[in-house]
């Protein structure tokens, strides 16, 4: 059984740094494309970022480029989000996505119950 | 980027109703979209991928269709359980991009 467990989330101020990490299980992790997908308060989904099974490739939604950073530590089937000068705006449940393919093209199949990351002074 | 609409942004049906969401897309997109489902605090869950294959385990009253710019989900006879929110997304061009979401709810 696919399990994403994401963890690293919670309230930080404006402009502060913020870690999350997602810990994989259930499936060859090494095999498959990762995302991060964020969902602010009442609103739809967005897509934050994603990374290829080598790390190879590797994308960022406009709004986040330049602050955010994806990794993977393949050895230790674990995704990672390195948020820095987090915004108000940032503020969102940040959900693990396994990709169904090992290239960033390609669909959603199982997702993570989400972390919560609050910006707040 | 591909914009994603998604009509209507809402709908009441009552059990037992046949209910279909539109999605389009800016530009054409093959038929590389999925849809999701969401219920109120839960992470979505794929129902379609590649426009109209079923996810395994998801029930056969759900199906998808379309192919380009046009793409529908229907649900051929709505359950309790099928009040939620869905979600389309097109993977075809970099970055995917979601739709706004239309929400079915109790009549």
């Amino acid at each position: 059984e696919v399990q994403l467990v994401e963890s690293g989330g919670g309230l930080v101020q404006p402009g502060r740094s913020l870690r999350l990490s997602c810990a994989a299980s259930g499936f060859t992790f090494d095999g498959y494309a990762m995302h991060w997908v964020r969902q602010a308060p009442g609103k739809g989904l967005e897509w934050v970022s994603g990374i290829s099974w080598s790390s190879s490739s590797i994308g960022y939604a406009d709004s986040v480029k330049g602050r955010f950073t994806i990794s993977r530590d393949n050895a230790k089937n674990s995704l990672y989000l390195q948020m820095n000068s987090l915004r108000t705006e940032d503020m969102a449940l940040y959900y693990c996505v396994k990709a169904a393919t090992s290239t960033l093209q390609g669909t959603f199949d199982y997702w993570g119950q989400g972390t919560q990351v609050t910006v707040s002074s | 980027d591909i914009q994603m609409t998604q009509s209507p942004s809402s709908l009441s049906a009552s059990v037992g109703d046949r209910v279909t969401i539109t999605c389009r897309a800016s530009q054409g997109i093959r038929n590389d979209l999925g849809w999701y489902q969401q219920k109120p605090g839960k992470a979505p869950k794929r129902l379609i991928y590649a426009a109209s294959s079923l996810q395994s385990g998801v029930p056969s009253r759900f199906s998808g269709s379309g192919s380009g710019t046009e793409f529908t989900l229907t649900i051929s006879s709505l359950q309790p359980e099928d009040f939620a929110t869905y979600y389309c997304v097109q993977h075809n061009n970099y970055p995917p991009t979601f739709g706004p979401g239309t929400k079915v709810d109790i009549k």
